[in-house]
């Protein structure tokens, strides 16, 4: 049971280009988050989805888009990738009725 | 406007004594509180939760308490170990919680020998 996985750990990207950060959960959770960390600062919720095939937006959605075709895996697309999107990703997932979510271990992106 | 706040950036306690964090919220619509644990490099860590119908809740080292009146809720670990060495972040969520937690910017707990 590897909980919620995230793929890559490490990422540079060049301004302009486009990228998707992978995410996969294994408990059979409903609700499935993306979350960016900013240096200093707590986590702010990208997009949601509580599942298949229904995504929301979050508090800083804008730069990014997702999608949710099965209930194990929420793909984070990132298209022109701008340095203002330099952070950590994580992904999360809940079964929604115990609201606790679980958190993958992360994807650190630099965008120079 | 930070909904949750976490206002000392850090915190230094000797090993075996007790660690309190502290939290506040401004949204009375939270009504769901968890505390979370990050180590650096990787995802944080659920630690323990608490429900708005509650005032306390236990688990082994680590209480929470919450006060609804004062919107404040905080975190006790006794006694505090190295391995407690971590940042913690305290996370809340309206009703079913399906938007998404809340989160303030975390205090770094040091555990001194």
């Amino acid at each position: 049971n590897a909980g919620v996985t995230q793929t890559p750990k490490f990422r540079i990207l060049k301004i302009g280009q486009s990228m998707t950060l992978q995410c996969a959960q294994d408990m059979n959770h409903n609700y499935m988050y993306w979350y960016r960390q900013d240096p200093g600062m707590g986590l702010k919720l990208i997009y949601y989805s509580v599942g298949a095939g229904i995504t929301d937006k979050g508090e800083v959605p804008n730069g990014y888009n997702v999608s949710r075709s099965t209930t194990e895996d929420f793909p984070l697309r990132l298209e022109l990738a701008a340095p203002s999107q330099t952070s950590v990703y994580f992904c999360a997932s809940s079964n929604g009725l115990a609201r606790t979510q679980y958190f993958g271990p992360g994807t650190r992106l630099t965008v120079t | 406007d930070q909904q949750v706040k976490q206002n000392s950036p850090s915190l230094s306690v000797q090993e075996g004594r007790i660690s309190i964090l502290n939290c506040d919220y401004t949204n009375s619509m939270f009504d769901y509180f968890l505390w979370y644990k990050k180590y650096p490099a990787e995802g944080p860590t659920f630690l323990i939760s608490i429900s708005s119908i509650k005032d306390k809740n236990e688990d082994g080292r680590f209480t929470v308490f919450l006060n609804k009146s004062a919107k404040h809720l905080s975190l006790h670990i006794v006694p505090s170990q190295p391995g407690d060495s971590a940042v913690y972040f305290c996370a809340a969520s309206a009703f079913e919680g399906a938007d998404g937690l809340t989160f303030g910017k975390g205090t770094h707990l040091i555990i001194q020998p």
